[in-house]
C-alpha cells in the first residue's frame, strides 16, 4: 500500500526543538520530492520546505534558519528538524510526496504539486 | 515572493450549480497552478496540476484552466461530497504559496 504517516507532533514550550517524521510505504522517498505543508488551527495552507530527489532543499522565509529538512534513504523516511520553535508555529504538519508529470518519450517532469499526503501530525508550540 | 488571491472566499451552491472559483497570482507563474480539496479533518487532495490537467481519478466535473496569472476552477455540476475549502497553489518558483482558500458550502 501507497502511504505517508506522519509521527513526532506533541506539545513543546517556545524556544524548543521537535523532529518529526514521515515514514513512506510503496514508494522510495529518495526517487521523488517531498515537501512539508503546515495548517495553523482554522487557518488555510503554508507551504514549509522541499527536498529534491538530488537533495536540494528550499525554505519559507518564516522557517529559515529554523527548520531543516532531511531523508535517511535506508529507513525510507522523510524529517523536519524544528528548532527555536515559536508560537506561531503551532500547527498540523503534513508530508507530501511531489507529483510528476508522464509524457510519453520524455522524462517524468515535476508539475510541483503534491499528490499524495499523510494524515498530519500536531504540533503545539504553548508555554 | 508571489502572492496568491482567490475569489471568493466562500460560497453557498445546490447540488446541481455550476461553480467557479478564481485564482490570481501577484506575477506570472506560467501553468505552474494547482488546485487542492480540503475536506475538515482531512489531508488535502490534488485536484488539477498544471493549470488544466485532471489528477487521476478525479471526476470529470472538475476543471481547470488559465495561464499567467489568472486561473479558474470549476465544478460543473457540484455534487454532495464537493463540499469542501479549495486551495490553489503556485510551483512557479519558491517559496511555493497557496491562495487563502474557498470555502464551498449548502446553500
Amino acid at each position: 500500500d501507497v502511504q505517508l504517516v506522519e509521527t513526532g507532533g506533541g506539545l513543546i514550550q517556545p524556544g524548543g526543538s521537535l523532529r518529526l517524521s514521515c515514514a513512506a510505504s510503496g514508494f522510495t522517498v529518495s526517487n521523488n520530492y517531498m515537501t512539508w505543508v503546515r495548517q495553523a488551527p482554522g487557518k488555510g495552507l503554508e507551504w514549509v520546505s522541499v527536498i529534491h530527489s538530488g537533495g536540494s532543499t528550499y525554505y519559507a522565509d518564516s522557517v529559515k534558519g529554523r527548520f531543516t529538512i532531511s531523508r535517511d534513504n535506508p529507513k525510507n523516511t522523510l524529517y523536519l528538524q524544528m528548532n527555536s520553535l515559536r508560537v506561531d508555529d503551532t500547527a498540523v504538519y503534513y508530508c507530501a510526496r511531489g507529483h510528476y508529470i508522464h509524457t510519453s518519450g520524455f522524462q517524468p517532469a515535476p508539475s510541483n504539486a503534491f499528490d499524495m499526503w499523510g494524515q498530519g501530525t500536531m504540533v503545539t508550540v504553548s508555554s | 515572493d508571489i502572492q496568491m488571491t482567490q475569489s471568493p472566499s466562500s460560497l453557498s451552491a445546490s447540488v446541481g450549480d455550476r461553480v467557479t472559483i478564481t485564482c490570481r497570482a501577484s506575477q506570472s507563474i506560467n501553468n505552474y497552478l494547482n488546485w487542492y480539496q480540503q475536506k475538515p479533518g482531512e489531508a488535502p487532495k490534488v485536484l488539477i496540476y498544471a493549470a488544466s490537467s485532471l489528477q487521476s481519478g478525479v471526476p470529470s466535473r472538475f476543471s481547470g484552466s488559465g495561464s499567467g496569472t489568472d486561473f479558474t476552477l470549476t465544478i460543473s455540476s457540484l455534487q454532495p461530497e464537493d463540499f469542501a475549502t479549495y486551495y490553489c497553489q503556485q510551483g512557479n518558483s519558491f517559496p511555493f504559496t497557496f491562495g487563502p482558500g474557498t470555502k464551498v458550502d449548502i446553500k
